[in-house]
Formats: structure tokens, C-alpha cells, sequence
């Protein structure tokens, strides 16, 4: 069964603060891992990630994916309260449509 | 371009009721889902559609039926709701990469069911 690990499950921390999120998985055929962020709302869409050792970047979000260690991280700079959210981690397979969801980094910043 | 929409908003039933949630995407995506999302578990995947007319079992299907009589619609189904159905219910939809490959799923508002 296809698993998908985050940590830590919440995070507090005063604006201006860097922070790190963890994904780590176990799936069955990997081909890609995605970075959600979700405010009240609907998840959006922050990352795609495919290829190891590759960061994407936008803004002060920037992440990167470790295919040996099944793991990917996701660095916010210089927090805002705006960043305040639960981020979501997901794995696709290849040769499947579906994602598989980790539980979630809630993420709380205070001014 | 509203992307993907979701109807209702919210709702009350009580137990045995039936209901169908609608979802409706503007970006002639192939793929739609339909996942709950209960505090600490995660999204997780209910039912999917990889085109019109075509549905498959996700995750935690017992009790939901579905069906995409048109591209752009995906319906969900509770025939006999049950209090552990309570929850967030969001719709997604993502594009056919080809080769089997989809890309980033764009979610719906969500839809908060209560079930008494």
C-alpha cells in the first residue's frame, strides 16, 4: 500500500522565521511528488517535482526532491502570516491517475 | 474561466437521507476524483473518472456511488447517509498528459456535509 509520511504534523513559529516540511513515501512506482497549500479552503497547487536534486523555487517557497532518501523538502523564507496553512504532500505513479495524500503540515505563523 | 465548482456549499441530512453532490470543471479535463477530507486523516481518494462515461473505486468507496455522463460533470452519491460520512468533500480535476500521465489536480471550494 502506497504511503505518504509528513512531519512535524504542526509547526509554530514568529514571522520572519525560516521553516522546513518533510515528505517521506513509500509507493509502488513513483513518478512525481506534489506540494499542496491549503488556507480555509481548497489545496492549490505549489510544486511539481520529478527529478532528484532539481529545486523549484517561487518567491520565498522553494523545494527539492532526494529519489535515494524517498523524500522531499519544502523551505518558506522570511515567513509571512499569509503563509499560515496546512501544506499538503502527494505522490503519483506511473501508469496511475491517482494521488496519494500525506495527513498534512499545519503551519502556523504569528506576528 | 471559473475552474472548478462544487454544489452545495453546505448541508445538513440526517441519517438514511439520500443526496448527490455536484462538481463541474470548465477545462475540458479529462481526469475528475472525489476525495473527503476528515481532520488528521488527510485527503483521501473516494472515486475517480478518467473520462466521460468511465468510473473506478478509490480508497474508501463503501457507501458513495458516482457517475460522469458528461465530460464536465462528476457526480457523487449518498444513498443512505450515515454520521461517518460527515466531512469535507472536494472535487478535483487534472489534465490527461497522455501515455497515462496526469499533472497537477485543481480542486473544487469543497462541500461540508453534516449527517445527524
Amino acid at each position: 500500500e502506497d504511503k505518504v509520511v509528513q512531519s512535524p504534523l504542526s509547526l509554530v513559529v514568529h514571522e520572519g522565521d525560516t521553516v522546513t516540511l518533510n515528505c517521506s513515501y513509500e509507493v509502488t512506482n513513483f513518478r512525481s511528488l506534489l506540494w499542496y497549500k491549503q488556507e480555509k479552503k481548497a489545496p492549490t497547487f505549489l510544486f511539481m517535482l520529478t527529478s532528484s536534486g532539481i529545486e523549484k523555487k517561487s518567491g520565498r517557497l522553494s523545494s527539492i526532491l532526494d529519489k535515494k532518501e524517498l523524500s522531499s523538502i519544502l523551505n518558506i523564507t522570511a515567513t509571512q502570516t499569509g503563509d499560515s496553512a496546512i501544506y499538503l504532500c502527494a505522490v503519483i505513479n506511473f501508469g496511475n491517475e491517482k494521488l496519494t495524500f500525506g495527513t498534512g503540515t499545519r503551519l502556523t505563523i504569528i506576528p | 474561466n471559473a475552474g472548478v465548482t462544487q454544489t452545495p456549499k453546505f448541508r445538513v441530512l440526517k441519517t438514511g437521507q439520500s443526496m448527490t453532490l455536484l462538481c463541474a470543471q470548465d477545462m475540458n479535463h479529462e481526469y475528475m476524483y472525489w476525495y473527503r477530507q476528515d481532520p488528521g486523516m488527510g485527503l483521501r481518494l473516494i472515486h475517480y473518472s478518467v473520462g466521460e462515461g468511465t468510473t473506478a473505486k478509490g480508497e474508501v468507496p463503501d457507501g458513495y456511488n458516482v457517475s460522469r455522463l458528461k465530460k464536465q460533470n462528476f457526480l457523487l452519491g449518498l444513498e443512505s447517509a450515515a454520521p461517518s460520512q460527515t466531512s469535507v468533500y472536494f472535487c478535483a480535476s487534472s489534465y490527461d498528459g497522455g501515455a497515462g500521465e496526469t499533472y497537477e489536480q485543481y480542486f473544487g471550494p469543497g462541500t461540508r456535509l453534516t449527517v445527524t
